[in-house]
């Protein structure tokens, strides 16, 4: 059984830096395929996606953030990490990480998502 | 970037009725291996969204058979054959083909 889960700060000042850490089981970052997304959706509107990294390190960011994100795994502890530079309030946002399975290209599990509230 | 765009924006369905929504993508998502990289997400309320239909027609795993997902190319659709209770919240289309991935605006599905 695929589970993940979110980890990181609830409020955040503008101009800081967002870390958010994914945690999950039932599978590997090693294995030929897989990889982690993370996804955020702002209350009350549509979700977007932010960021992507593979097993094989290869990492992709969504053009519109890609100068304030950065992605990275941690295989031994079988955690993503996701950070995100000067925060700002339309940065509030529930920011999910999502499991991508080798056969496709889905986010076939998601986390239960953690809110994050950018004011000063 | 793929701009996707779905329609209606909501429906509201008796149980027992049938129900339908559209995606459109601005590119094809037809790959060369003849597969079309498009997902459907469902969002109950409250809850993180899950994976209903990938590939554009094939059922993730647990998915009831009511629902099923078709088209090619830049149009699909998700149909729900007859609409449960269970099944009202907010349904994504995403292409999968590139990065960045892109989903719809999203459908908001209430129950009559």
């Amino acid at each position: 059984q695929i589970t993940l889960r979110e980890s990181g700060p609830t409020l955040v000042r503008p101009t800081q830096t967002l870390t958010l850490t994914c945690t999950f089981s039932g599978f590997s970052l090693t294995t030929g395929g897989v990889g982690v997304g993370w996804i955020r959706q702002p209350p009350g509107k549509a979700l977007e996606w932010l960021a992507l990294i593979y097993w094989s390190d290869d990492k992709r960011y969504s053009p519109a953030l890609e100068s304030r994100l950065t992605i990275t795994k941690d295989t031994s502890r079988n955690q993503v990490v996701l950070t995100m530079t000067n925060m700002d309030p339309v940065d509030t946002a529930t920011y999910y990480c999502a499991h991508i399975p080798t056969v496709t290209t889905s986010f076939d599990s998601w986390g239960q998502g953690a809110l994050v509230t950018v004011s000063s | 970037e793929i701009v996707m765009t779905q329609s209606p924006l909501s429906l509201s369905v008796t149980p027992g009725e049938p129900a339908s929504i559209s995606c459109w993508s601005s590119q094809s998502l037809l790959h060369t291996n003849g597969r079309n990289y498009l997902d459907w997400y469902l969002q109950k309320p409250g809850q993180s969204p899950q994976l209903l239909i990938f590939l554009a027609s094939d059922r993730a795993s647990g998915v009831p058979d009511r629902f099923s997902g078709g088209g090619s190319g830049t149009y699909f659709t998700l149909k729900i054959s007859r609409v449960a209770t269970e099944d009202i919240g907010v349904y994504y289309c995403m292409q999968a083909l590139q990065t960045p991935r892109t989903f719809g605006q999203g459908t908001r599905l209430e129950i009559k």
